[in-house]
């Protein structure tokens, strides 16, 4: 079974307006943790935003935001006022804690977003 | 400055020859992962280590293999038997226990573009 699912393979942004990524996740943990990077067409992989399991505020790092649904096990990416260099390949990603402080990062297949002028 | 490096950037092979990936950090970490991406696809896990001397595999291990003799070098080995190798190849790292302030991202080298013909 995927353990993550982002079901848009491709998006389009008009510049200066929000896009929302979705992003689905499934685990039976209790602790975990989720990312989003971003890959341009360089190949380079950014990191973006991080949410652990456990924190209850939503993460926001600049125009990042994710909007945290624990109970639908969502971790949707927001991305306030688009800019062309947005345009890129976007990640979501999830940690498993396992014992003695081992993890696992799994990846999901990637929204292509392309922002218009 | 502490960072990852993978080398070649681009590597040619002919078909039926081995070919080892070089992945190394300097960032102490415990951790180590190898990522395998095709074009237009999202990452997927091929090997990852916890501690020198040990390795798990990831979903799709067979035609590959791993060594890590050294915390801070994780070479990964693209064998004959790998029936389809020509990707883009990522490593990355994390700390094994994430300190408190940590956002606990996974850091990735440039990645190494590999073509076998």
């Amino acid at each position: 079974a995927q353990k993550i699912t982002q079901t848009q393979p491709g998006m389009f942004v008009q510049e200066k307006e929000a896009v929302t990524l979705d992003c689905t996740y499934d685990t039976s943990d209790q602790s975990y943790g989720l990312f989003w990077y971003k890959q341009p067409s360089s190949g380079e992989m950014i990191f973006l935003i991080y949410q652990g399991s456990y924190d209850e505020q939503n993460a926001t790092e600049g125009r990042y935001s994710l909007n945290f649904q624990k109970a639908r096990k969502s971790a949707n990416l927001v991305i306030s006022a688009s800019q062309l260099g947005d345009s890129a390949m976007y990640f979501c990603a999830m940690r498993e804690f396992f014992s003695g402080g081992y993890q696992k990062v799994t990846f999901g297949t990637g929204t292509k977003l392309q922002v218009i002028p | 400055d502490g960072g990852i490096t993978q080398s070649p950037k681009y590597l040619f092979r002919k078909e039926g020859q081995n070919v080892t990936l070089s992945c190394e950090q300097n960032l102490n970490h415990d951790a180590m992962y190898w990522y395998r991406q095709d074009p237009g696809q999202g990452l997927r896990l091929i090997y990852y280590s916890q501690i020198v001397n040990d390795f798990q595999k990831g979903d799709i291990a067979e035609g590959y293999s791993v060594s890590r003799e050294k915390k801070e070098s994780f070479p990964l080995t693209v064998t004959s038997a790998q029936k389809n190798p020509t990707a883009f190849y990522l490593c990355a790292s994390t700390p094994k226990i994430p300190t408190g302030a940590a956002t606990y991202e996974q850091y990735f080298g440039p990645g190494t573009r590999l073509t076998v013909t």
